[in-house]
């Protein structure tokens, strides 16, 4: 079946450093691919999200480009922010049905 | 800008005791979706709705948890009786329609169930 593998966090960076946070799926067929965010006390929202292969998401400065032949999603981004501090999701949608990650915890420090 | 809500935000149920929780998705939403996510994992979801049929319940436990969405608009989704193992986050979303990376889902906050 699809599934959603994503690295284990906290991750824990300075103000200002690069963020990558990776993520690869299994999946049948050609999925949509997409980064979730999840602020404390707050739903899910979306980041950003790619529907075919090299197809570059980007969203407030992060960034993932669906890669068919290592079947990687990695989100990135040139200079985190306190603000970006939540929990971020990689996800699939294959067959109308969302298959998420176990989800990564960023923690930004000034 | 509209938003999915979900009542109550916390709950604190003894076991076998029943439990509710309500979503009222965002106006003019035909699909919706209830999701349950478990401490340390990604949400899971339990049941998807299309006005008021249910198209997927192939995750929902039906010998505990039933959902309804009886107008096609707010949903409730039931608990009974229930269990230390259902302690987890409920979580609401809507869109427009069912269409994988065409129609956004929208979440709710969450509900938030401890049972002691």
């Amino acid at each position: 079946g699809n599934s959603v593998t994503q690295m284990e966090g906290p991750v824990t960076l300075s103000e200002e450093a690069f963020l990558t946070i990776n993520c690869t799926y299994t999946a049948t067929g050609y999925p949509s691919l997409f980064w979730y965010v999840q602020y404390p006390g707050e739903g899910l929202q979306l980041l950003l999200k790619a529907t075919k292969a090299d197809d570059k998401g980007s969203n407030k400065g992060f960034e993932a480009t669906y890669r068919k032949e290592t079947t990687s999603f990695h989100l990135e981004k040139g200079s985190v922010q306190v603000s970006d501090s939540a929990v971020y999701f990689c996800a699939l949608n294959g067959g109308n049905k969302l298959v998420f990650g176990a989800g990564t915890i960023l923690r930004v420090k000034s | 800008e509209a938003e999915v809500a979900q009542s109550p935000r916390y709950k604190i149920t003894e076991k076998s005791q029943a439990v509710a929780f309500w979503c009222d998705p965002i106006s003019g939403h035909a699909t919706l979706y209830w999701y349950r996510q478990i401490l340390g994992q990604g949400p899971e979801l339990l049941v998807q709705f299309q006005d008021e049929s249910v198209v997927d319940d192939s995750q929902l436990p039906k010998d505990r948890f039933s959902a309804e969405r009886l107008k096609g608009v707010d949903s409730t989704l039931k608990i009974q009786p229930a269990e230390l193992g259902d302690s987890a986050m409920y979580l609401c979303a809507s869109s427009l329609a069912a269409g994988g990376a065409l129609y956004e889902q929208y979440f709710g906050p969450g509900t938030r169930l401890t049972v002691t």
